[in-house]
């Protein structure tokens, strides 16, 4: 049981790249998010998906897209990387929505 | 909005000593609220999730306790050790309905813990 995995653990892009960044877990949660942590500014969600094929937004959604085809795959969509979205990013999960969260050990981006 | 905030920012204490961490959110219509742990460079692991009918939950030499009213938390660590050293967090939904249920979690910046050999 590997939970929460995350790809890559690090990243560089150039302004105006796209990518995206993984997050599956084997735990068969319904419930998944992705968050950003930045100093100063601690944890905010970006997109979260209550089951297959349901995505919602989150705080700070602009820039990120997301969709969710299967149970176990929750990956984000950055389309045009702007040097605002140097960050680490956390994909979560849960079995419920306000059920204890399980955290992938993180993606550190950097947009040059 | 929801905003939560975390008291004291850094706390380093010797080993064996009781400590409380101190976490206050502005609206006292939560539908639970979790404590987390971070460790540097790694993901948060869940520690404690208290709901909103309850007191207090308790893990180990961890008690968290909750008053919705006044709108405060307090996660209390027994007998510290050098490996209760990390970063706690606490957090609160985000979006409340309603209709009752909630989504996604608002996150305090956390409080740093030292604790010495």
């Amino acid at each position: 049981n590997a939970g929460v995995t995350q790809t890559p653990k690090f990243q560089v892009l150039k302004t105006g790249q796209s990518m995206t960044l993984q997050c599956a877990q084997d735990m068969n949660h319904e419930y998944m998010s992705w968050y950003r942590q930045d100093p100063g500014m601690g944890l905010r969600l970006i997109h979260y998906s209550v089951g297959a094929g349901i995505t919602d937004q989150g705080e700070v959604p602009n820039g990120y897209n997301v969709s969710r085809s299967t149970t176990e795959d929750f990956p984000l969509r950055l389309l045009s990387a702007a040097p605002s979205q140097t960050s680490v990013y956390f994909c979560a999960s849960s079995y419920g929505k306000n059920e204890k969260l399980f955290f992938g050990s993180g993606t550190q981006l950097s947009v040059l | 909005k929801q905003e939560v905030t975390q008291i004291p920012a850094a706390l380093s204490v010797p080993e064996g000593e009781n400590l409380v961490l101190n976490c206050s959110f502005t609206d006292s219509a939560i539908y639970n609220l979790q404590w987390f742990r971070q460790d540097p460079g790694k993901g948060l692991t869940s520690l404690l999730l208290i709901q909103s009918s309850q007191r207090e939950q308790t893990s180990g030499r961890l008690n968290a306790s909750l008053d919705k009213s006044s709108g405060r938390s307090t996660l209390y660590i027994a007998a510290s050790q050098p490996g209760d050293s990390a970063t706690y967090l606490c957090a609160v939904p985000l979006f409340m309905y309603s209709g009752g249920g909630a989504d996604g979690l608002t996150f305090g910046k956390g409080t740093h813990l030292i604790i010495q050999p």
